[in-house]
This record gives structure tokens, C-alpha cells and sequence, in this order.
């Protein structure tokens, strides 16, 4: 199977939060990150999560890893326009960076 | 300014041709990649580099090569381009601190062939 999976598409009203769920493969990924990329532009870090921790919050972005289902996810408080984009989920595998396929966050009004 | 960029930004070629995109970094990193993105595929590693005389294939090398002329610059070639190489191609490099490696990309060149 893939190594990391995440959906492709999520809707959510703004105001409501969102949450974009991903699984990965790799258990001695020693850091597991989010990455966001806006239209028109590169992948940028959103945040990332030490293995050894369950729960990273920075402002309005909540990282849960649930290390024994291999379940990471990213909660964004009072959606906004401006967090429309693409959600890329990565694990560390062998020296690179495994990328998801991406989670595109469509904010409705 | 920006710390890793592209050229050309856009580019447009006919199948058979040999086209270079080419990568520039300000960072200081060893470490640079290329990825291509494709709608519903996500980023796939074409190839990468550790350092100056490092260049290691990544999951779709078949079609592409690299050149690593310095520690800042890294270029991707397409020998004979096919229609499907058609996709945005990015660049990236990273840095490995305290054991957790942050990768920065480029704005992306978006390859057409005809």
C-alpha cells in the first residue's frame, strides 16, 4: 500500500474547524510533518510532530498522533478563507521525505 | 528575495526536445530535490542530492537527469520530453537540524509538451 494516506478532498464552513486525517506506514518516522500549499505557489512547513509526542499545538493548528494506529492529523481551529489550499501529510523514511497525496480544503460560506 | 527559486517559471516544448529546468538555493543546504506533482498524485521524487558529488534516484528517475554543479545549484533535464512529463515540477532543498529535517521549495515550473 501507499505510505501515506490521507484523503483528497475536505469541505468545511468557515468559522467550523477542519480536520485533515492522514496514516502513515513508516513506525520509526522519527518526525511526522504538514506541509501547506497555497495555489500558484511551493509546499510550504505548516508544522511538524516529534515521534515521541501525542498532541503539538501552535495558535489555531492542532497536530494528535496516535503512534500505535500510525494516525496523525491536523485540526485547524475557526476555518478562514485563507486556509484554503492543499494539506500534505509526510513521514521521514530511509533519509527522504515521504509525501501524501494531498488534502484539498475547500472553505465554503 | 526569495531562497530557492526556479527557471523558467513556465515553459512550453515540443516532444522529442531536450529541455533544463534549473534550480538555485540561498540557503546553504546540502541537501536538494526535485519532485514533480501531478493532480491526484501528489508529490513523486524524481531525484535527489545530498551534497555536491551525492545524486541519488528517486521513485520516477526514468526520463530525467540531474546535475549538481554546485552546492547551490541543481538542474533537472529532460533528454527527449513526452507528453507525459506534462506536470509542475518543483524544487526543493533541506536542512537537517536537530534531528528534524524541514524542506523548502521553490515556486515551481510548469512543464507543457506538446
Amino acid at each position: 500500500g501507499e505510505d501515506v494516506e490521507q484523503s483528497l478532498f475536505l469541505s468545511v464552513r468557515e468559522g467550523d474547524s477542519s480536520v485533515i486525517n492522514c496514516t502513515y506506514t513508516d513506525s520509526s518516522s522519527t518526525y511526522l510533518y504538514w506541509y501547506k500549499q497555497e495555489p500558484g505557489a511551493g509546499l510550504q512547513l505548516l508544522t511538524y510532530i516529534f515521534s515521541n509526542m501525542d498532541m503539538k499545538q501552535d495558535q489555531r493548528l492542532t497536530v494528535l498522533l496516535n503512534k500505535k494506529d500510525k494516525h496523525l492529523s491536523l485540526r485547524i481551529a475557526d476555518t478562514q478563507t485563507g486556509d484554503s489550499a492543499i494539506y500534505f501529510c509526510a513521514e521521514t523514511k530511509e533519509d527522504k521525505i515521504i509525501f501524501g497525496k494531498g488534502t484539498r480544503l475547500h472553505i465554503l460560506p | 528575495d526569495a531562497d530557492v527559486t526556479q527557471t523558467p517559471r513556465n515553459r512550453i516544448t515540443k516532444t522529442g526536445k531536450r529541455i533544463m529546468l534549473e534550480c538555485s538555493q540561498t540557503k546553504g543546504h546540502d541537501r536538494m530535490y526535485w519532485y514533480r506533482q501531478d493532480p491526484g498524485l501528489g508529490l513523486r521524487l524524481i531525484y535527489y542530492s545530498f551534497d555536491v558529488k551525492d545524486i541519488n534516484k528517486g521513485e520516477i528517475s526514468d526520463g530525467y537527469s540531474v546535475s549538481r554543479q554546485a552546492q547551490a545549484k541543481f538542474s533537472l533535464s529532460l533528454e527527449s520530453a513526452i507528453p507525459n512529463q506534462t506536470a509542475l515540477y518543483f524544487c526543493a532543498t533541506s536542512d537537517f537540524g536537530e534531528n528534524q529535517e524541514t524542506q523548502y521549495f521553490g515556486p515551481g515550473t510548469r512543464l507543457l509538451v506538446l
